[in-house]
């Protein structure tokens, strides 16, 4: 079955501290992968996306990712979290051609002064 | 400025009362969908349409309908709204071309049925 895995519901992190947003996807063709945000009363963001090549891959606001095909991970990583950042993250999965997106449960991120 | 437009943005209404959520895409984009975001649950599915005329059910389909007549338009119906449907809603579109599928959210209807 096609799945996305956020394992972790909500993190507390300080601000200035590092961040990762875990992410395992069961998908059963080469996957599409995608991270989105979503701010308070807002709309859903594309942070960043992996088709193919490099599997690390840099989005916008500092965020990157990296693609792990051998653990089905494609975990969301932060150096510097700043309080702006506090929002529910979204990963993704899909595949060429089909247009259908699977999302995970999401995973709200608090920021600490 | 290419965007995904949704209306209304808020909407409180009463259970069996038909009403119409309209989408609209600016980006030439073949594939549309309609989400419902519920706490805990995440992002579901309830219809797409990858062209004009091309529509099919998503996850959880039931107590809604779509058409899509015109290319840029994928409006959702409920035409006997319930309670459950009390929800926040995403229209979102893409491109089917391969590389390029990444969907183009909505800014959401948040929607209440009393």
């Amino acid at each position: 079955a096609q799945s996305v895995t956020q394992p972790d519901i909500h993190i507390t992190v300080s601000e200035g501290a590092s961040l990762e947003l875990r992410c395992n996807y069961s998908y059963g063709a080469t996957p599409y992968l995608f991270w989105y945000v979503q701010s308070p009363g807002q709309g859903l963001q594309l942070l960043l996306k992996y088709f193919s090549g490099d599997t690390l891959v840099q989005g916008i606001k500092g965020f990157e990712a990296e693609f792990k095909r051998s653990q089905s991970s494609f975990n969301l990583r932060k150096p510097s979290v700043h309080w702006s950042d506090a929002a529910e993250y979204f990963c993704a999965v899909g595949g060429s051609n089909t247009g259908k997106l699977i999302f995970g449960q999401g995973t709200t991120l608090q920021v600490k002064p | 400025e290419a965007q995904v437009t949704q209306n209304p943005r808020y909407l409180i209404t009463v259970t069996g009362k038909k009403l119409t959520v309209t989408c609209s895409q600016n980006m030439n984009h073949e594939y549309m969908s309609w989400y419902r975001q519920d706490p805990g649950l995440g992002l579901r599915q309830i219809y797409y349409s990858m062209n004009v005329e091309v529509t099919d059910k998503g996850d959880v389909p039931e107590g809604y309908k779509v058409s899509r007549k015109e290319k840029r338009n994928f409006p959702l119906i409920l035409e006997s709204p319930s309670p459950n449907q009390t929800s926040l809603y995403f229209c979102a579109s893409s491109h089917l071309t391969s590389g390029r599928v990444e969907q183009y959210f909505g800014p959401g209807t948040r929607l209440t049925v009393t």
